[in-house]
């Protein structure tokens, strides 16, 4: 079964300022999904990434398939960024979904 | 399009009811799938579905129960329930499995927060 740590917790920052969230795995994976959860609840898929990089307005993800290893960007951040961010991978042994990280709570203060 | 949509979005339960919680999509997607959110914690998958009757288990199936009737609907039964089944619920579809590469979204309903006292 794959295991997902990300980093930091929880990450308090100012508007405007570059932001990076991490995310490892256990098992060599071929997709990796960032999730975004409003602070309303609601759940909305951001990437899914296989390999290289992905931008999306001012969100940027990247994905070191050799390291594990997945790392979330926001530029120029907005308190509109604020919101728990999401890694997950599949669950492996045999079960289709996905093993969910515990999220990154971010807030991003004017 | 209304995408995932889940009912209901609160409910409160006591010990040994039943109950339904709804799920439909009018994406056309093959797979979808029930979590279930504690707090602190990651999303734990409780069933999935890859099509109209197919089920199978997922990370914490114990005490739910799912059929797939149709392409649209993937409801989830909660059987006599207990405490420990007090969660926020969400239901997901894809258009294909969720460990494919080529699978670009899953999309979420808004979630069921249930109580059970």
């Amino acid at each position: 079964k794959n295991e997902v740590e990300q980093s930091p917790q929880n990450l308090t920052a100012q508007e405007g300022e570059f932001i990076t969230i991490n995310c490892s795995y256990s098992v060599g994976i071929s997709a990796l999904h960032w999730l975004q959860q409003h602070p309303g609840g609601g759940i909305v898929s951001l990437f899914m990434l296989s390999s290289g990089k992905k931008k999306h307005g001012r969100l940027i993800a990247t994905i070191n398939i050799q390291e594990k290893h997945s790392s979330l960007h926001i530029t120029a951040s907005h308190p509109r960024d604020s919101a728990v961010y999401i890694c997950a991978v599949p669950s492996g042994g045999g079960a289709d979904g996905l093993t969910f990280g515990k999220g990154t709570h971010l807030i991003i203060q004017p | 399009n209304a995408g995932v949509t889940q009912t209901p979005k609160f409910r409160i339960l006591k010990i040994g009811q039943s109950m339904t919680l709804q799920c439909t999509q009018d994406m056309n997607h093959n797979y979808m799938y029930w979590y279930r959110q504690d707090p602190g914690m990651g999303l734990k998958l409780i069933y999935y579905s890859v099509g109209a009757g197919i089920t199978d288990k997922g990370e914490v199936p114990n005490g739910y129960n799912v059929s797939r009737s149709t392409t649209e609907d993937f409801p989830l039964r909660l059987e006599l329930a207990a405490p420990s089944q007090t969660s926020v619920y969400f239901c997901a579809s894809s258009y294909s499995t969720a460990r494919a590469a080529t699978n670009e979204k899953l999309f979420f309903g808004s979630g069921t927060q249930l109580s059970v006292l």
